[in-house]
């Protein structure tokens, strides 16, 4: 069974600060994906990272994937208030057919304070 | 911008009644999902659905649940006797079968 755990699950920052949130899944996955939720609101995509190695950066967001290792992580430099959210990182596997059936890890509340 | 619609956006029924909650896909998608986040908890996948089938089911989709894509438009998700627990967020998914799927605003279901 796959399973995707992701730490910290609470994160509170200074703004400009740096910080990485981790995601570990359990299974060989060939797609990782990262989301944002706002309080009440749906899910956002912010990256897909398909290979070992892949690097996706998006403003101050960076996102990295080591299959080897299983692990995937999203890089927040200098953090400003916009970023407070909940980040979820979510695992595909192949053979459940197209992108859709995913599996989720817990979430990083993440609370930006100036 | 194309975009997934659900309505109702907050429903609210008492415990043992049918609900069902609706879900416009984008035009071109044909793969379909349901997932569920309880308050505060993880986003758990329910439900796919291909070409008019379901093709995958969490252990959580059980009898009570219920997909269906009536007129070829729409995308419903039944619960046939709604319990406390089934209280969550309800969010629809689509695809066209490429990398990514585009989620829906959510249906807040609150059973009382």
């Amino acid at each position: 069974e796959l399973k995707v755990e992701q730490n910290p699950l609470f994160l509170s920052m200074q703004e400009g600060k740096n910080y990485t949130i981790y995601c570990n899944y359990s299974t060989t996955s060939d797609r990782l994906y990262w989301y944002r939720q706002d309080p009440g609101k749906s899910l956002e995509s912010l990256f897909v990272l398909l290979s070992n190695g892949a690097v996706k950066q998006e403003g101050r967001l960076m996102a990295s994937l080591d299959t080897k290792a299983r692990l995937s992580t999203l890089h927040i430099t200098a953090a400003v208030h916009d970023l407070s959210a909940t980040y979820f990182c979510a695992v595909a596997l192949s053979i459940h057919g197209p992108g859709g059936k995913l599996i989720f890890g817990q979430g990083t509340e993440l609370s930006v304070k100036p | 911008e194309p975009e997934v619609t659900q309505t109702p956006s907050h429903q609210v029924t008492q415990m043992g009644q049918e609900v069902i909650l609706r879900c416009v896909p984008i035009s071109n998608h044909l793969y379909f999902y349901w997932y569920r986040q309880i308050l505060g908890q993880k986003v758990e996948f329910l439900v796919s659905f291909y070409n008019n089938e379901i093709s995958e089911k969490s252990e959580i989709f059980d009898d009570q649940f219920s997909v269906e894509r009536p007129d070829g438009s729409n995308f419903t998700l039944k619960i046939r006797s709604t319990k406390l627990e089934d209280s969550a967020m309800y969010f629809c998914a689509t695809s066209t079968g490429g990398l990514e799927a585009f989620f829906g605003q959510g249906t807040r279901l609150t059973v009382v």
